[in-house]
């Protein structure tokens, strides 16, 4: 399987702490996303990073991909209570142009007020 | 909000029963995927299309389940004679064209209970 998997499950900080979650997977990949998701809900895109990049930022978001350990952490910093949700990445398969994700159990991340 | 609808929201139905649930793509995005989600894990691939034909099914997609997107414009997902452990959210994404750095938009999902 090419199932990513996140570390930690889950993760409790308090408002203003940085909050750092990990992802490794298997197989070699085109790009690596990260997703974030409140209960019950869809997924919404936070940020891609293609193989050929190594870190990637997006407002307080900081994204790292290391294609030599097959892993990839995202960095949340000042976090809010209204972070509070499940974090997937997700990686695609280079040897295919379909596109298909394949997701971690994520990270359910709290943010205490 | 995405850009990708999903209709209904949520579905109470009876083991045995007929499900079908629609997905309504950014209208330039021709290419579809769907995804089952149960409690605790993240999203499996069911199944996907690029325009109107089915290029790839997942193992998780039994003879129960039935795809189809028409014109290559929304798509329907058909669930027959359900089981309780169907229920699961249903969701929905889509992607523009072919390259393969473009990111997936979801929708909102379906959340399907089987009683």
């Amino acid at each position: 399987s090419q199932q990513g998997e996140e570390d930690p499950q889950a993760l409790s900080i308090q408002e203003g702490e940085n909050a750092t979650m990990n992802c490794s997977y298997k197989t070699s990949i085109n790009n690596l996303q990260w997703y974030r998701q409140n209960s019950g809900r869809g997924l919404v895109h936070l940020i891609l990073i293609r193989s050929n990049e190594r870190e990637k930022h997006s407002g307080r978001l900081r994204v790292t991909l290391d294609t030599s350990k097959k892993s990839s952490s995202l960095l949340i910093t000042a976090s809010r209570a209204a972070d509070t949700a499940s974090y997937f990445c997700a990686t695609d398969d280079r040897g295919s142009t379909l596109g298909r994700l394949y997701f971690g159990r994520g990270t359910q991340l709290t943010v205490w007020p | 909000d995405t850009g990708v609808s999903q209709d209904p929201r949520h579905k109470i139905t009876k083991r045995g029963q007929n499900v079908t649930f629609r997905c309504d793509p950014i209208s330039e995005h021709n290419r579809l995927y769907w995804y089952r989600q149960t409690l605790g894990q993240g999203p499996e691939f069911l199944t996907y299309f690029q325009n109107e034909a089915q290029l790839e099914k997942s193992r998780l997609l039994s003879d129960r389940f039935s795809a189809e997107r028409p014109k290559g414009s929304f798509s329907t997902l058909e669930i027959q004679r359900t089981e309780q452990g169907d229920s699961a959210m249903y969701l929905c994404a889509t992607r523009p064209g072919a390259h393969v750095y473009n990111e997936q938009f979801f929708g909102p999902g379906t959340r399907l209970t089987v009683l």
